[in-house]
């Protein structure tokens, strides 16, 4: 069956610029997780949501970063103004309880 | 905080070598435990996780983990690597009751074929 997806699967943008980055998760699943990873770190929760749920945004790094989702369905994450540190690999993971089931992220790299 | 530590950053193995890999997580109360792996040009997949009942799990590809619950560890373990374990291998809590994971930064496997 298919799996979480995101789109792009690489992003090159020049510092100051807006990005969105996509997920679409695995039908069915009510929890979606969005995380960071940079180079050589682990992976840095940066929000959740939960069916129709109010989002757990207590990860987001500053209010340049901001996400939605329209029910149990896509989700985007915009980072306004990009910073060069904002570069990092940003995935995205769905689940039907407790287990998360990954997509391929995006690699973002603002110069 | 709640944090997880991989005190392997690196690791080189031969083909056929025994291989464990660390993770000590700092919480007290109940906890799921989980492995990812991510080979290279892939996404992460879970290897396998611990909810609760018999402490040693066994996953996919021949790797097992033992839960122990006085170390506050969950330690992944293959008797005989191959050389398509190279990859880099995650280990995850999450606090039972919470939707979050607390991921570690991350062990990477190099098997030398």
């Amino acid at each position: 069956g298919a799996g979480v997806s995101q789109s792009p699967s690489n992003k090159v943008t020049e510092k100051g610029k807006d990005v969105e980055l996509r997920c679409d998760p695995i039908s069915g699943h009510t929890a979606l997780y969005w995380y960071r990873q940079r180079l050589g770190q682990g992976l840095e929760f940066l929000i959740y949501f939960q069916g129709n749920s109010a989002p757990d945004k207590s990860g987001l790094p500053s209010d340049r970063f901001s996400a939605e989702r329209t029910g149990e369905s896509v989700s985007t994450l915009t980072i306004q103004r990009t910073q060069q540190e904002d570069s990092a690999v940003y995935l995205c993971a769905s689940s039907p309880g407790s287990t998360q089931y990954f997509g391929p992220g995006t690699r973002l790299l603002v110069l | 905080a709640q944090s997880v530590s991989q005190h392997n950053h690196h690791v080189i193995l031969s083909e056929a070598a025994s291989l464990e890999l660390g993770c000590n997580y700092s919480y007290g109360g109940t906890v799921n435990l989980f492995w990812y792996v991510q080979y290279p040009g892939q996404h992460l997949q879970l290897l396998l996780k611990y909810f609760s009942g018999d402490p040693l799990v066994k996953g996919i590809k021949g790797f097992e983990a033992e839960f122990i619950k006085s170390k506050f560890s969950f330690n992944l373990r293959k008797p005989s690597v191959q050389w398509s374990d190279t990859a880099e291998y995650f280990c995850a809590v999450e606090t039972s009751g919470t939707y979050k994971y607390i991921f570690g930064t991350g062990t990477r496997l190099k098997v030398l074929a």
